[in-house]
C-alpha cells in the first residue's frame, strides 16, 4: 500500500511563503510513469488541482496560481515539495499530495494537512 | 480550462436505493481521463472510477461509471450506509490544468 504523508507548518503569516513536503513510502518516486501532484481544498469547498512534478523535475502548474508556485523533487529522500509565495487568507486550505498514474489518475493520496494563513 | 458541472448539488436517498450522479463538461473529455472520487468528512478523496468506467482497487461492483464526450454518470446500484459522502468528478486529460467538479453531496 503506497503511502504519502504531507508535512509542514500549519500556520503561515500573510505575504509569507507556504512550504510543504510530501514523503512517499513503499514506492520510488525516481521511477517513471507517475506525476506527483498537489491538490488543495479550501474549508468547506471543493477540490482544486495545484500542479504536478515528474521525476525528471518537469512541472506543470495551475495557471491561476502559476506566478506564485514552485515545486521540486528530491529522489534521494523520496520526497517532493510545494512552495506558494505571497500567501493570503484565500490560500488557507487542506493541502493534499497524491500520485497520478497516466491512465489510473490520482490513485494514492496523503491524508492532507491544514494550512492556515493568519 | 475544462469546467465540470455536477448535478444535483445534493441527492437525498435511502439505503438500498439507486443513486445517479451527473457530470457535464464544458468541452469534450477523453473517456480515458475521467474519474470519480468519494470524500468523507475529515478524509482524503478516494478514487472510485478512472477512465470513465474502470473501478479502482477494492471498489465494490455496486459503483459503476459511464459516459462519453461531455456527459458522464456515476451510478451506485444499491446504496449502503457507508456510501453517503460527497462525490467529485475529475478530468485529467492530456492538457493541464486538470479540473474537478464542484461536488454532489449524497445524504
Amino acid at each position: 500500500q503506497k503511502q504519502l504523508q504531507e508535512s509542514g507548518p500549519g500556520l503561515v503569516k500573510p505575504s509569507q511563503t507556504l512550504s510543504l513536503i510530501c514523503t512517499v513510502a513503499d514506492a520510488s518516486i525516481s521511477n517513471g510513469g507517475y506525476y506527483w501532484t498537489w491538490v488543495r481544498q479550501q474549508p468547506g469547498k471543493g477540490l482544486e488541482w495545484i500542479g504536478h512534478i515528474y521525476h525528471t523535475g518537469s512541472t506543470y502548474y495551475n495557471p491561476s496560481l502559476k506566478s506564485r508556485l514552485s515545486m521540486s523533487i528530491d529522489t534521494s529522500k523520496n520526497q517532493f515539495s510545494l512552495k506558494v509565495t505571497s500567501v493570503t487568507v484565500a490560500d488557507t486550505a487542506i493541502y493534499f499530495c497524491a500520485r497520478r498514474g497516466w491512465l489510473r489518475g490520482l490513485d494514492y493520496w496523503g491524508r492532507g494537512t491544514l494550512v492556515t494563513v493568519s | 480550462e475544462i469546467v465540470l458541472t455536477q448535478s444535483p448539488g445534493t441527492l437525498s436517498l435511502s439505503p438500498g436505493e439507486r443513486a445517479t450522479l451527473s457530470c457535464k463538461a464544458s468541452q469534450n473529455v477523453s473517456s480515458s481521463y475521467l474519474a470519480w472520487f468519494q470524500q468523507k468528512p475529515g478524509q482524503a478523496p478516494r478514487l472510485l472510477i478512472y477512465g470513465t468506467s474502470n473501478r479502482a482497487t477494492d471498489i465494490p461492483d455496486r459503483f459503476s461509471g459511464s459516459g462519453s464526450g461531455t456527459d458522464f454518470t456515476l451510478t451506485i446500484s444499491r446504496l449502503e450506509p457507508e456510501d453517503f459522502a460527497v462525490f467529485y468528478c475529475h478530468q485529467y486529460g492530456s492538457s493541464p490544468p486538470y479540473t474537478f467538479g464542484q461536488g454532489t453531496k449524497l445524504e
